[in-house]
């Protein structure tokens, strides 16, 4: 089943708001990183967090990557209609001798003028 | 630098068929993951590839197969088709070493009749 759960799953931000996206793990991470998906795009990768506790700031974008690393969020201050698309985050989980991302199930994000 | 290439962009075929999809990765890429998208369930891994080796796998069924080719390119290989596999399939690139960035590509949209 899904290791990495993602909330909300729909976010409806009106223009200047601030919105948080969260993501949770059943396991322990080795890193995690987001994505953003524009509407009939793919996902593009916006940035990684491999060390416990690490915060990281793009612009009006901010993520962070929990203490025991089992969790995950990316919040955007100022929402403008740019940032209109689906927020994947992806763990990478470590079961056998090498790691596959698991991907949340991505909060789709519309955006209101 | 060229991104990553999947052919074809569309597909229809019919329940019972098979059908095969391509990726060419970014110059210089060896790994190659792919994974099939549906709205709600997010990005769901099916395998990657790596030196024209599978390194990780999914949990799909067998009808899903892979293969890598010495030049990095990769095709998907989706045996007796069932509606369920509509999907968008979408592949992705990166240089290799666990835990990379992954740059997707715009996907192939296949469709079950």
């Amino acid at each position: 089943g899904q290791q990495v759960m993602q909330i909300p799953q729909y976010q409806h931000v009106q223009e200047g708001e601030d919105f948080t996206t969260y993501c949770n793990s059943s396991t322990t991470l080795s890193n995690i990183q987001w994505y953003k998906q524009r509407p009939g795009g793919h996902p593009v990768f916006l940035i990684q967090l491999v060390k416990s506790g690490e915060v990281k700031k793009q612009k009006r974008l901010t993520f962070q990557f929990g203490e025991a690393k089992k969790n995950s969020s990316l919040h955007i201050t100022a929402t403008q209609t740019t940032d209109v698309g689906t927020y994947f985050c992806a763990g990478l989980v470590r079961a056998d001798s090498w790691g596959k991302f698991q991907f949340g199930a991505g909060t789709q994000v519309v955006v209101t003028p | 630098k060229a991104g990553v290439t999947q052919t074809p962009r569309y597909l229809i075929k019919t329940r019972g068929q098979q059908v095969t999809l391509s990726c060419s990765p970014i110059s210089g890429h060896r790994s190659v993951s792919w994974y099939q998208q549906t709205p709600g369930q997010g990005l769901q891994f099916l395998f990657e590839y790596f030196s024209e080796t599978q390194r990780n796998k999914g949990n799909f069924p067998g009808r899903f197969s892979g293969r890598q080719f010495s030049n990095s390119r990769s095709e998907m290989n989706v045996s007796t088709l069932e509606l369920g596999d509509s999907a968008l399939y979408l592949c992705a690139s990166s240089l290799g070493t666990e835990g990379q960035p992954q740059h997707f590509g715009d996907g192939t949209r296949l469709s079950i009749l």
